[in-house]
């Protein structure tokens, strides 16, 4: 069974630029989580999709931070525009309430370093 | 709100010892309880997930436990190894399945 599958690893942008990181989930997971890590901390969530709908976006920065499931399979998470403080690895996991009662499965992440 | 804490933040030890490390919770009332394990640079692996209603899971050298009414868990590392030198991080699925996590303790196993 294929893992969860992250893009890009690493990218290294200016404060005030764009990015968006694309994650694709272990095939028939419904539920998607999209994390930030920041370094020495835990992961906190940032998002959590139920096939394409959003469950919990309580602690996701709306007025930079965005991100969509749209046909319920691969998600995207974008930041416009970056801060400094957006430096952090951020985690994608799925999980499959059913079979596994949540238990959740993490991709490799994607370490953003803004300066 | 669910708090998850991790105590120690780090640990030595030489190669052959026990692990122990522990994990508290403000708020009893969870779903169940994930240790993962993090290398450097990399994601999280699950290591064992128990459930509510379980008082301990078991792999190979591991074993958690669970005391819900006290808001605590332990992973036990039997005759730990240089491999074991990792961050083990403990995440609470409350009831009303939101997820929080500890910050972690960072092992090091001495050769």
């Amino acid at each position: 069974e294929a893992g969860v599958a992250q893009s890009p690893r690493y990218k290294i942008i200016e404060k005030r630029q764009s990015v968006a990181f694309w994650c694709n989930p272990i095939s028939g997971h419904a539920t998607l989580y999209w994390y930030q890590q920041i370094l020495g901390q835990g992961p906190k969530l940032l998002i959590q999709f139920q096939n394409n709908g959003v469950v919990d976006d309580s602690q996701l920065p709306k007025d930079r931070f965005s991100a969509e499931r749209l046909k319920g399979v691969d998600s995207t998470l974008k930041i416009q525009p970056a801060k400094l403080e957006d430096s952090a690895v951020y985690l994608c996991a799925s999980s499959d309430r059913i079979l596994a009662f949540y238990e959740q499965y993490f991709g490799p992440g994607t370490r953003l370093t803004v300066t | 709100k669910q708090e998850v804490t991790q105590i120690p933040a780090a640990l030595s030890v030489p190669e052959g010892e026990n692990l122990v490390l522990n994990c508290s919770f403000t708020d009893s009332a969870i779903y169940n309880l994930q240790w993962f394990r993090q290398d450097p640079g990399k994601g999280l692996t699950s290591l064992l997930l128990i459930q509510s209603s379980q008082r301990e899971q078991t792999s190979g050298r591991l074993n958690a436990s669970l005391d819900k009414s006290s808001g605590r868990s332990t992973l036990y590392i039997a005759a730990s190894q240089p491999g074991d030198s990792a961050t083990y991080l403990c995440a609470v699925r409350s009831n009303d399945y939101k997820l929080s996590f500890g910050a972690g303790t960072t092992v090091t196993v001495r050769a």
